[in-house]
C-alpha cells in the first residue's frame, strides 16, 4: 500500500529565500507524482505533475524532482514571496491508479 | 472558467439527517472523485468514478453513496449523518483515471454534523 510522507509539517522562512519541500513514498512502482497548493479555506490547485519516466518538471519559480529509486520527490521554490504562503501537498499514483496524499507542509514566507 | 463546482459550500446537519453533496465539472473529464479532508489525516478518497456509469469504493466509503448522474455530475450522499462525518469534502476530476493526468479540485463543502 502506497504511503506518502511530508516533512516538515510546517516551515517558516524569510522572503527571498530559496527553499525545498520534501515528499517521500513507500512504493517505487509509482506512475506519477503531483504537487498541489492549498490556500486556507480553499481547494487544491495543481502545481506540477511528474510522470514516472521524468526526473523533473519546472513552472516559473517552481521545480519538482522525482527519484523513484530513493522514493523521494522535492519541490524547490526559488526566491520565495509572501504570496507563496500556503500548504503544499504531494500525492502519488501507484498500482491502484488512485492518488495517495501526504499530510502537507504549511509554508509561511515572512516579509 | 468554472472548472469543478461544488454545492453547497457550507452545511450544518443534525445526526441522522440525510444530505446530498453536488459536484459538476465543465472540462469534459471522464474521471471524478470524492475526498474528505480531516485535520491530521490528510485527504482520503471516499469514492471515485472512472467513467460515466461506473463507480468504485475508495479508502473510506462507509456511510456514503455516490451517483454518477452523467459525464458532468457526480454526487455524494450521506444517508444518515454521523458526527464522525464532520469534515471538508472535495470533489475532483481528471481527463482519465490515475495515470498521467492531473486532478482538478473544487473549493470544497464544509460539513458539520451536530
Amino acid at each position: 500500500k502506497q504511503e506518502v510522507t511530508q516533512i516538515p509539517a510546517a516551515l517558516s522562512v524569510p522572503e527571498g529565500e530559496n527553499l525545498v519541500l520534501n515528499c517521500s513514498f513507500t512504493d517505487s512502482a509509482i506512475y506519477n507524482l503531483q504537487w498541489f497548493r492549498q490556500d486556507p479555506g480553499k481547494g487544491l490547485t495543481s502545481l506540477l505533475l511528474i510522470q514516472s519516466s521524468q526526473r523533473e518538471q519546472t513552472s516559473g519559480r517552481l521545480n519538482a524532482s522525482l527519484d523513484k529509486s530513493s522514493g523521494r520527490s522535492t519541490l524547490y521554490i526559488a526566491a520565495s514571496q509572501p504570496g507563496d504562503s500556503a500548504t503544499y501537498l504531494c500525492a502519488g499514483v501507484g498500482g491502484s491508479e488512485k492518488l495517495v496524499f501526504g499530510k502537507g507542509t504549511k509554508l509561511t514566507v515572512n516579509p | 472558467n468554472a472548472g469543478v463546482t461544488q454545492t453547497p459550500k457550507f452545511q450544518v446537519l443534525k445526526t441522522g439527517q440525510s444530505m446530498t453533496l453536488q459536484c459538476a465539472q465543465d472540462m469534459n473529464h471522464n474521471s471524478m472523485y470524492w475526498y474528505r479532508q480531516d485535520p491530521g489525516m490528510g485527504l482520503r478518497l471516499i469514492y471515485y468514478s472512472a467513467s460515466e456509469g461506473t463507480t468504485d469504493k475508495g479508502e473510506v466509503p462507509n456511510g456514503y453513496n455516490v451517483s454518477r448522474l452523467n459525464k458532468r455530475e457526480f454526487s455524494l450522499r450521506l444517508e444518515s449523518a454521523a458526527p464522525s462525518q464532520t469534515s471538508v469534502y472535495f470533489c475532483a476530476s481528471s481527463e482519465a483515471g490515475g495515470q498521467g493526468q492531473p486532478q482538478h479540485f473544487g473549493d470544497g463543502t464544509r460539513l458539520s454534523i451536530l
